[in-house]
């Protein structure tokens, strides 16, 4: 069936950096775009960014800019989000999610991956 | 970027009421196609969020018809026709419009 499954839980100390997978099956990966949302401890969905798997284009919130890199690799049919210069507020579970929208309308996201928590702490 | 507001917050609702969740934008979602770019989203407790709503009004795959959406422009609203237990969670607005997508604070909804 149509899914992504993301790497599992992380514990980082600030300043490192982290590496989250996403890797898709049951459809073709190249098709659809992927974003990445994340949930911090007792605060709302946030919208990190996204990346075209066929064309490589992505955007982020500029919160994240500079410090967040999307990146694709299409032999293996995954998706990876890495984040540096961890803070403590960046604790929180880290989604992937495809995009059921195209052309112009890239929303829609009607498969996400069970999540990953990622632990920032000295 | 475009701010989301969601009202009430929280929604304490009984089973088979009715039940409405507003979201505002900042901006027009108005896609000059005559798409609204708004996404409605469930998360329910210890689950990844689910996608319930999309272009507006577009009820996705799966999705009961208790579940409705109307609204265009900056002024949306969510309706449940009949809360059933298994709808508790929050509920979020999402707007795809722009090359930065923003969510809403999101709206608990708890079974009284």
């Amino acid at each position: 069936q149509v899914q992504l499954v993301q790497s599992g839980a992380e514990v980082k100390k600030p300043g490192a950096s982290v590496k989250v997978s996403c890797k898709a099956s049951g459809y073709t990966f190249v098709g659809y775009y992927l974003h990445w949302v994340r949930k911090a401890p007792g605060q709302g969905l946030e919208w990190m960014g996204r990346i075209g798997p066929n064309n490589g284009d992505t955007a982020s919130a500029q919160k994240f800019q500079g410090r967040v890199l999307m990146t694709t690799e299409k032999s293996s049919d995954t998706a990876y989000m890495d984040l540096s210069r961890l803070r403590s507020d960046d604790t929180a579970v880290y989604y992937c999610a495809r995009a059921y929208g195209s052309g112009n309308f890239l929303g829609a996201f009607d498969i996400w991956g069970q999540g990953t928590l990622v632990t920032v702490s000295s | 970027d475009i701010v989301m507001t969601q009202s009430p917050l929280s929604l304490p609702v009984t089973p088979g009421e009715p039940a409405s969740i507003s979201c505002r934008s900042s901006e027009s979602l108005l896609h000059r196609n005559g798409f609204n770019y708004l996404d409605w989203y469930l998360q329910k407790p210890g689950q990844s969020p689910q996608l319930l709503i999309y272009l507006g009004s577009k009820r996705a795959s799966g999705v009961p018809d208790r579940f409705s959406a109307s609204g265009s422009g900056t002024d949306f609203t969510l309706k449940i026709s009949r809360v059933e237990a298994d709808d508790v969670g929050v509920y979020y607005c999402m707007q795809a419009l722009q090359t930065v997508f923003t969510f809403g604070p999101g709206t608990t909804v708890e079974i009284k």
